[in-house]
């Protein structure tokens, strides 16, 4: 079975642009969600979908969106971008109420 | 604030000896934690987990402990490996909906040969 699969791999930004990172995660799994990764903050929750809807969402600014489609492939969306938005997005998939999450690879987004 | 915390940020051991990952949370209502081990270029990997009725939980060279009054736990490895050296994170599960675990900062340990 594939394992989650977040693209692109590596992404640089100028301040102000918007940026979309994808995922897909492992076949069955109907939940996903993304957590951004900064050094000496561990992982912080942005949300979680399942089944296309939004079901938990963490305290980030309104900047931060996401969304998922039918075939639980989710995208996050960051609008004008600031320097501290650089991070490693990572993107997670579970069953559903499963506790157990299984991470892509991330998607290290630098922004200049 | 930080509701769990990893108060150590690195940790070194000599290979063979016994390597000792400590997580601190303030709510005294979490019931569900887990270990995560991310390599660099990686993402996390689940290694172990306890729920809140056992105090101890053990897989291979891997053991949990969990102390509920303390609202500490700690990841025991034993031995330590080379191949163990990377960033561990402990969780714990918000709520019961899923999808949602809240992380400690990380401690990146190194074993050393």
């Amino acid at each position: 079975k594939a394992g989650v699969t977040q693209t692109p791999r590596y992404l640089i930004k100028t301040r102000g642009q918007q940026v979309t990172l994808s995922c897909s995660p492992i076949s069955g799994h109907r939940s996903v969600s993304w957590y951004q990764q900064t050094p000496g903050q561990g992982l912080q929750f942005l949300f979680e979908y399942f089944s296309e809807t939004q079901r938990n969402k963490g305290n980030f600014p309104g900047r931060f969106s996401g969304r998922q489609f039918s075939n639980s492939r989710s995208e996050m969306n960051v609008s004008t971008l600031e320097l501290g938005d650089s991070a490693l997005y990572l993107c997670a998939s579970s069953l559903g109420s499963s506790e157990k999450l299984f991470f892509g690879s991330g998607t290290q987004l630098s922004v200049l | 604030d930080q509701q769990v915390k990893q108060n150590s940020p690195s940790l070194s051991v000599q290979e063979g000896r016994i390597s000792i990952l400590n997580c601190d949370y303030t709510n005294s209502m979490f019931d569900y934690f887990l270990w995560y081990k991310k390599y660099p270029a990686e993402g996390p990997t689940f290694l172990i987990s306890i729920s809140s009725i056992k105090d101890k939980n053990e897989d291979g060279r891997f053991t949990v402990f969990l102390n509920k009054s303390a609202k500490h736990l700690s990841l025991h490895i034993v031995p330590s490996q080379p191949g163990d050296s990377a960033v561990y994170f402990c969780a714990t599960l918000a709520d019961n909906q899923g999808g949602k675990l809240i992380f400690g900062q990380g401690t990146e340990l190194s074993v050393k040969p």
